[in-house]
């Protein structure tokens, strides 16, 4: 089966920079993506590495290593409105199509 | 604008009364998905399709069944089988392994 792990909460503090991990175990990997959910919403797509390495994109970066089956989401110069939740979601590829496992979510609060 | 419609917004049930969700999606994308989210958890698969006219099931079926006879549309029913249907219901869309795009989400809410 698939296996995704990442921490259930963090805090850190305006302008900061703080880092989410997310460890995952899983057959027919296809890429690992990072979605932004605020409470109530629909999650938002942030990211996806397929290969390994970093991939930047603004405030926000994220890292894969497939052969530790690990990756982690970075974001930078952080705001108020970045409180909400990061979900890790792993595609991988089964008989019948592409899927998405996701983790449960870390819930990283910003302070001032 | 193209994206993805999930209504209605909010949804009350009886017990033992059945319920159908809508996803409608005009990004031409052929994949749909739902999933469903509890309270402090992440999003678990229900049904998804890659194709009009297929389906399969995710990891939790049980209880829920749909039908892809449009590409746009990717409707969900709720039956009165499943045991614990409150919960907040997402559908999605996406072109071959590419992100998946969300609609607003429905909550179902069963008295």
């Amino acid at each position: 089966g698939q296996n995704i792990d990442q921490p259930t909460e963090m805090t850190a503090t305006e302008g900061a920079i703080v880092q989410i991990n997310c460890t995952y175990q899983t057959s027919g990997f296809n890429g690992l993506f990072w979605y932004q959910q605020h409470a109530g919403e629909a999650p938002t797509f942030l990211s996806y590495n397929v290969l390994d390495g970093l991939e930047e994109k603004g405030r926000f970066s994220s890292f894969l290593s497939r052969s530790k089956g690990y990756s982690y989401l970075l974001l930078k110069e952080l705001q108020m409105k970045d409180s909400a939740s990061y979900l890790c979601a792993v595609m991988w590829f089964t008989g019948g199509g592409n899927k998405l496992t996701f983790g449960t979510g870390t819930q990283l609060k910003v302070e001032l | 604008d193209g994206g993805i419609t999930q209504s209605p917004k909010y949804l009350f049930r009886k017990e033992g009364q059945n319920v159908t969700l809508s996803c409608e999606q005009n990004l031409n994308h052929d994949a749909m998905y739902w999933y469903r989210q509890d309270p402090g958890q992440g999003l678990r698969l229900i049904y998804y399709s890659q194709i009009v006219n297929d389906f399969q099931k995710g990891d939790i079926a049980e209880g829920y069944s749909v039908s892809r006879e449009k590409k746009e549309s990717f409707p969900l029913t709720v039956t009165s089988a499943q045991k614990n249907p409150t919960a907040f219901y997402l559908c999605a869309s996406s072109m071959g392994h590419n992100e998946q795009f969300f609609g607003p989400g429905t909550r179902l809410t069963v008295l």
